[in-house]
């Protein structure tokens, strides 16, 4: 069975210091793997996905995420916080050979000026 | 961009009655949609694939003739919540798969906020 752990419930950075949210997976297969952002109001965005290419992964707002194997994690990484990146982050693993999407349980981010 | 729309954003309802909502994606054709469910401060959870011309595929636990699910063109999927009780009361999200092939992107719409009093 594919899962993914979302180690922080919960993330504050200060307004333009480094953002790192951490997510770790476990799968018998070659994961695909997205990160998902939810700001309120608002349907939830695509940021990036790992799917078998280059181990690092260029997203959309500056955010990247490096998939490490050995490791099994997919953390989201952003150089510079800005305030509009306050917002729930889910990891998200896509079902062995499916388009189903399992979720993980969610990071808040908040962002300080 | 790819745009998924919901309607409606928010609805209140009496325990008892039945409430439709429907997912629509505007500049593309979804052969394929999910519907999602998210309780407060919690993640999604994928209740059924909805396919265009066929019936719904649900997942384990989740009542097929409680929450009633047609995609009837290329463009729309509703999910009917029937007989709603208070525990029904959720935040419902949809999916519209772009492409049709394997690994295609959701694209995400903005979510219903379903209330049964």
């Amino acid at each position: 069975a594919q899962s993914v752990t979302q180690l922080d419930s919960h993330v504050s950075v200060s307004e333009g210091t480094p953002v790192l949210l951490r997510c770790n997976y476990s799968s018998s297969y070659s994961p695909s793997l997205f990160w998902y952002v939810q700001h309120p109001n608002k349907g939830l965005q695509l940021l990036l996905k790992y799917t078998s290419a280059a181990t690092l992964v260029k997203g959309i707002n500056g955010f990247e995420a490096e998939f490490k194997k050995s490791e099994t994690s997919f953390h989201l990484t952003k150089p510079s916080a800005h305030m509009s990146d306050a917002a729930e982050y889910f990891c998200v693993v896509s079902l062995y050979n499916t388009d189903k999407l399992i979720f993980g349980t969610g990071t808040r981010l908040q962002v300080f000026p | 961009g790819a745009v998924v729309s919901q309607h409606p954003s928010w609805v209140i309802c009496k325990s008892g009655t039945s409430v439709k909502i429907e997912c629509r994606s505007l500049d593309f054709q979804a052969t394929t949609m999910f519907w999602y469910r998210q309780f407060p401060k919690q993640s999604l959870m994928l209740m059924a694939t909805s396919n265009e011309g066929s019936k719904a595929t649900y997942e384990q636990g989740v009542e097929k003739d409680k929450f009633l699910i047609n995609h009837a063109s290329l463009t729309l999927s509703t999910l009917t919540v029937t007989s709603a009780h208070p525990e029904d009361s959720s935040f419902y999200i949809c999916s519209a798969l772009r492409g049709g092939g394997r690994l295609d992107t959701q694209y995400f719409g903005p979510g219903t906020r379903l209330t049964v009093l």
